[in-house]
């Protein structure tokens, strides 16, 4: 079935590790985003790329890193520069030639910095 | 600045009644609107959205929102709420073609009761 898979959906980290969560696509789709989401405070955008070997920052995106080698793969690594890194982490894609903007996710990955 | 606001936290109903879940949104231009579902520990589910056309939008699940120019708002209707409906709803906004942008309100938990 199409779609997209996130691993792994629960991790747990040190203070000070870095982590990374991974995202892969079957949904032939080229743009793809990482939103973090918090209580109470909705998604907000970490980053987003629309095409293979290009990416832009979203609303939040220190502490963070991305990459986009493969137009299936976006995966999200954590680094101990984010100062509060627990949270629920949602990958999502679209088609951007449709230009529509319907997105569809993955089902989380939940990180927990102990 | 664009922005959408879901101005309830929460929205209690009795199953059988009809529930409205609210959204209001501020974005220069023609507005893409969206209307998301989430249950727990899962990722977000499309619903229904809005691009042009018609002002009453039909979705999945039996939900409906109507896109209201004038009041700038988007609200969420369902004619008979279940308590399977019950979930965190989300609003979201773009400006047209800038889907690399969107917008999420904070959510709303709707909670149905037998």
């Amino acid at each position: 079935d199409g779609g997209i898979t996130q691993s792994p959906k629960y991790l747990f980290r040190k203070e000070g590790q870095n982590v990374t969560l991974s995202c892969e696509q079957n949904l032939n789709h080229d743009a793809m985003y990482w939103y973090r989401q918090d209580p109470g405070q909705g998604l907000r955008l970490i980053y987003y790329s629309q095409i293979v070997n290009d990416f832009q920052k979203g609303d939040i995106a220190e502490g963070y890193s991305v990459s986009r080698e493969k137009k299936e793969s976006f995966p999200l690594t954590v680094t101990s520069a984010q100062k509060n890194p627990t949270a629920f982490y949602l990958c999502a894609s679209s088609s951007w030639t449709s230009g529509t903007g319907e997105l569809f996710f993955g089902e989380g990955s939940r990180l927990t910095v102990l | 600045a664009q922005s959408v606001a879901q101005p309830e936290d929460q929205v209690n109903v009795a199953e059988g009644n009809p529930l409205t879940v609210k959204c209001t949104y501020s974005v220069s231009g023609n507005p893409y609107l969206f209307w998301y579902v989430q249950y727990p520990n899962r990722g977000l589910q499309f619903l229904l959205k809005y691009i042009t056309g018609d002002n009453l939008v039909k979705g999945s699940y039996g939900f409906e929102a109507e896109f209201n120019k004038s009041q700038t708002s988007f609200h969420l209707k369902k004619s008979s709420a279940l308590v399977s409906d019950s979930a965190l709803y989300f609003c979201a906004v773009c400006f047209e073609g800038n889907t690399g942008k969107l917008i999420f309100g904070q959510g709303t938990t709707l909670q149905v009761k037998p």
